[in-house]
């Protein structure tokens, strides 16, 4: 099957580092994303890896990629009130389809 | 311009009514979607055009009739829904040879029916 687990909720304090896990099953996917989603909002792209690569590193974003356990975590360094929110991984094997993931709420305490 | 913008932002709509949700973008994308995300759910998809031909349907019900009148244009006609179509309705678009860009989303349209 194609699913893609993500862990359900996160609560960090203001400042803190946070980690965002997600694990997929298609072995295939050739880019994984992160999407952000606010409330009564659309999705936002984040960032994304290409599946040849380990890591990334944009800004305060870090992606990192474990192929052989099918593992990709996104790490917010120094978390900010404003980037409460719903994170969601999503993979894609070349076709106009997305694998979302279950979706991760992160809650930042001030 | 570097925005999907969908219209209208809510929608109340009555199980024998008929509307239209619309999607509009001038990035250049010619891919675009329709999502229909439930709430505390991940977006479901429900129909791709890809350079304004339809290429993917997901079994969605045929109350749900989408169309691409030209490039920068979607839009989704609504008939006889049910209650359990209320939901977040979101249209995105990409660029489809630049893969790693992603999906743009627009801000979604909140539809229920009573």
């Amino acid at each position: 099957g194609e699913d893609v687990e993500q862990s359900l909720f996160l609560s960090v304090r203001e400042g803190d580092s946070s980690v965002i896990n997600c694990t997929y099953t298609d072995s295939s996917s050739t880019y994984l994303y992160w999407y952000k989603q606010e409330p009564g909002a659309g999705l936002q792209l984040l960032t994304y890896i290409f599946s040849n690569m380990d890591m990334k590193q944009d800004q305060r974003l870090t992606v990192l990629l474990n192929k052989k356990d099918k593992h990709l975590s996104l790490r917010i360094a120094d978390t900010q009130t404003g980037d409460s929110a719903i994170y969601f991984c999503a993979e894609s094997s070349g076709t106009y389809k997305y694998i979302f993931g279950t979706g991760t709420r992160l809650k930042v305490l001030a | 311009d570097t925005e999907v913008t969908q219209t209208p932002k809510h929608l109340v709509m009555g199980m024998t009514n008929k509307k239209s949700l619309k999607c509009e973008q001038h990035m250049g994308h010619r891919a675009m979607y329709w999502y229909k995300q439930k709430a505390k759910k991940p977006p479901e998809l429900m129909f791709v055009y890809s350079y304004e031909k339809l290429s993917i349907n997901e079994s969605v019900p045929s109350r749900f009739s989408p169309e691409c009148p030209n490039s920068s244009l979607l839009n989704l006609h609504l008939h006889a829904l049910q209650p359990e179509d209320s939901a977040l309705y979101l249209c995105a678009s990409s660029q489809r040879d630049r893969e790693g860009d992603g999906y743009t989303f627009g801000s979604g349209t909140r539809l229920t029916v009573v």
